[in-house]
């Protein structure tokens, strides 16, 4: 089946690493994304990962998968209050002939001072 | 800013109205992608037009229905509606077909009463 899970709320203190997990069913997946969503606006494409990659990295940004396990998992380093939103985690799943995004629940990450 | 557009922001209707959500993806992008996001049900996707032609259907329920105009401009069309379809609607846009880079929208945030 196809399910991606995260764990719903994280808080961290700006300035300290944020680490956010989502795990995935679909081992067919070739893409898996990360989003971002602010208070009353839509879906940021953060960053996404190809499947036969291990890391990337993108500024203060570094995504890990480990395809044995399913996990993935988005590092903001020096997080800051601007980086407060809710974090989407999405594999493209492939069913019927086509590509669709599966949507895991969200993560909402809340950082104090 | 995605460069996709939606129309309305708000929308704000009774239970058995018909409304229209409009879309206009990113210049250049040939598909489009409806999702509907709700407490209960999460990020879901809807259905899928590329230039012009539906080309998959995920959780759409039969009162909705959706087309996509020669400008690439696409509507959503939902019917009969009841409580249970207030929700955050999304559009997105990619360039090809297969989907794996999807820019979202603003989304139009419907209430049913």
């Amino acid at each position: 089946g196809e399910d991606v899970e995260q764990s719903l709320f994280l808080s961290v203190r700006e300035g300290d690493s944020s680490v956010i997990n989502c795990t995935y069913t679909d081992s067919s997946s070739t893409y898996l994304y990360w989003y971002k969503q602010e208070p009353g606006a839509g879906l940021q494409l953060l960053t996404y990962i190809f499947s036969n990659m291990d890391m990337k990295q993108d500024q203060r940004l570094t995504v890990l998968l480990n395809k044995k396990d399913k996990h993935l998992s988005l590092r903001i380093a020096d997080t800051q209050t601007g980086d407060s939103a809710i974090y989407f985690c999405a594999e493209i799943g492939f069913s019927g002939g086509y590509n669709k995004l599966i949507f895991g629940a969200g993560t909402r990450l809340a950082v104090h001072p | 800013d995605s460069g996709v557009t939606q129309t309305p922001k708000h929308l704000i209707t009774a239970t058995g109205q018909r409304v229209t959500l409009r879309c206009s993806p990113r210049s250049g992008d040939l598909s489009v992608y409806w999702y509907q996001q709700s407490l209960d049900q999460g990020l879901q996707f809807l259905i899928q037009y590329y230039n012009g032609e539906e080309r998959a259907k995920g959780n759409i329920l039969e009162r909705f229905s959706a087309q996509q105009f020669p400008d690439l401009h696409s509507e959503l069309n939902l019917s009969s509606l009841e409580l249970g379809d207030s929700a955050l609607y999304f559009c997105a846009s990619s360039v090809r077909d297969r989907g794996f880079e999807q820019y979202f929208g603003p989304g139009t945030r419907l209430t049913v009463t």
